[in-house]
């Protein structure tokens, strides 16, 4: 089956250090979307990525849609103690009815003061 | 954005007893809602696929006569743990699909004592 591979698996950085995460798949995907996922809570949607090449902005969060559609990375500018949390990739296959996601490992982001 | 709402947050249960988890799509209707299972520091394992109105699919190795699963409405989907055993103490959570995008319940931790 399809296999998501994320890394690094987990960070250290100094607030406003800027952060660099990616995700390399086994096969193509249609749709990539990243979330953070905080402690007893679900994930949350930070961006979606809809055409390879894509590059989408949302504040400090830049992510891209890798142009193979096998990869994509996600980049945090000038970290802040919030930022704190599990962030994870998900790829969405081109066809299926269901067309569920396949997570990523995560990425534990840890931003020292 | 679209919310999902999971209902309860924490439930702890006898071993043996049943227990039924609610997912609600508040602000959209959803056909299709997913239900993961998460170990701690693990990332997020699909264990079934929640059609309005038809059977739900499982992923290979989910006993669906344990995690029985119903979505009667658009917005509403439940899944029931039935005969709860300490190993299924997990954190549960689901998500509904609004158009290319999935969002995410604020999850639900069981634990069977």
């Amino acid at each position: 089956g399809q296999q998501l591979n994320q890394s690094p698996q987990s960070m250290f950085i100094q607030e406003g250090e800027d952060v660099s995460m990616n995700c390399t798949s086994s096969s193509i995907f249609n749709t990539w979307l990243w979330y953070k996922q905080d402690p007893g809570e679900g994930p949350v949607l930070l961006i979606a990525l809809y055409k390879a090449g894509e590059l989408t902005s949302n504040g400090r969060l830049t992510a891209q849609f890798g142009i193979t559609r096998k990869d994509s990375f996600l980049n945090i500018s000038a970290s802040i103690p919030s930022d704190v949390g599990i962030y994870f990739c998900a790829g969405q296959p081109f066809s299926g009815s269901a067309r569920q996601l396949t997570f990523g490992s995560g990425t534990q982001l840890t931003v020292l003061p | 954005g679209a919310v999902v709402s999971q209902h309860p947050s924490r439930v702890i249960c006898k071993s043996g007893t049943s227990v039924k988890i609610e997912c609600r799509s508040l602000d959209f209707q959803a056909t299709t809602m997913f239900w993961y299972r998460q170990f701690p520091k693990q990332s997020l394992m699909l264990m079934a696929t929640s059609n309005e109105g038809s059977k739900a699919t499982y992923e290979q190795g989910v006993e669906k006569d344990k995690f029985l699963i119903n979505h009667a409405s658009l917005t509403l989907s439940t899944l029931t743990v039935t005969s709860a055993h300490p190993e299924d103490s997990s954190f549960y959570i689901c998500s509904a699909r609004a158009f290319s995008e999935q969002y995410f319940g604020p999850g639900t931790r069981l634990t069977v004592t």
